[in-house]
């Protein structure tokens, strides 16, 4: 079954260093997310992308976020100065089409900011 | 703004057992719902998508139904397993903002064997 990939699974950062996550979406999907969840916190939305756009963003989603699909395959999610309240865990999702369709999710890449 | 709420938030039942998972959300106004399974430290499994003019989902040993006018949805597991132990989320899509899902804070269940 087609499934969303993310790199790296786990990665420790210094606070104020910048961060990249990687995430390989569905091949033929054409809808793109971010999310994250804190430790012992709910699941929250951060980002949608289409067409090389960002098409929403939640108010989570400041200035030191930014998503860009750079080739074909690949969806980013970089965060440009880390602070120790975004350790969390980062979700990438994707689906087929927009509003009706599932949205799948990756494993997830768990960020330490120390 | 539309709110999840997910009771319980821990069941612990034995093996064999049929049980109900309930989520509630405020605004009616939804796409559809979507049930996720969540082991730890994992990411999110789709289990079932319900859409807004469905009133059940079945898929194995699951079933979903949506009563969207009173804002609520149960999951229903027959036959319980301990591999059926897992964090159960729910989240809705709202009309108004079709991207983006909204998650209730789940429901841990343990099946105990």
């Amino acid at each position: 079954e087609p499934e969303v990939t993310q790199t790296p699974s786990h990665q420790v950062t210094q606070m104020g260093q910048e961060v990249i996550l990687r995430c390989v979406p569905i091949s033929n999907h054409l809808y793109f997310y971010w999310y994250r969840q804190i430790l012992g916190q709910k699941v929250e939305f951060l980002v949608s992308f289409y067409n090389n756009e960002i098409s929403e963003k939640s108010e989570i989603f400041d200035d030191q976020f930014s998503v860009e699909r750079p080739d074909g395959s690949n969806f980013t999610l970089k965060i440009r100065s880390t602070k120790l309240e975004d350790s969390a865990m980062y979700f990438c999702a994707s689906s087929a089409v927009w509003g009706r369709d599932t949205i799948y999710f990756g494993e997830g890449s768990w960020l330490t900011v120390v | 703004k539309q709110e999840v709420t997910q009771i319980p938030a821990a069941l612990s039942v034995p093996e064999g057992e049929n049980l109900v998972l309930n989520c509630s959300f405020t605004d009616s106004a939804i796409y559809n719902l979507q049930w996720f399974r969540q082991d730890p430290g994992k990411g999110l499994t789709s289990l079932l998508l319900i859409q807004s003019s469905q009133r059940e989902q079945t898929s194995g040993r699951l079933n979903a139904s949506l009563d969207k006018s009173s804002g609520r949805s149960t999951l229903y597991i027959a036959a319980s397993q301990p591999g059926d132990s897992a964090t159960y989320l729910c989240a809705v899509r709202r009309k108004t903002s079709g991207s983006r899902l909204t998650f209730g804070e789940g429901t841990q269940l343990t099946v105990n064997p």
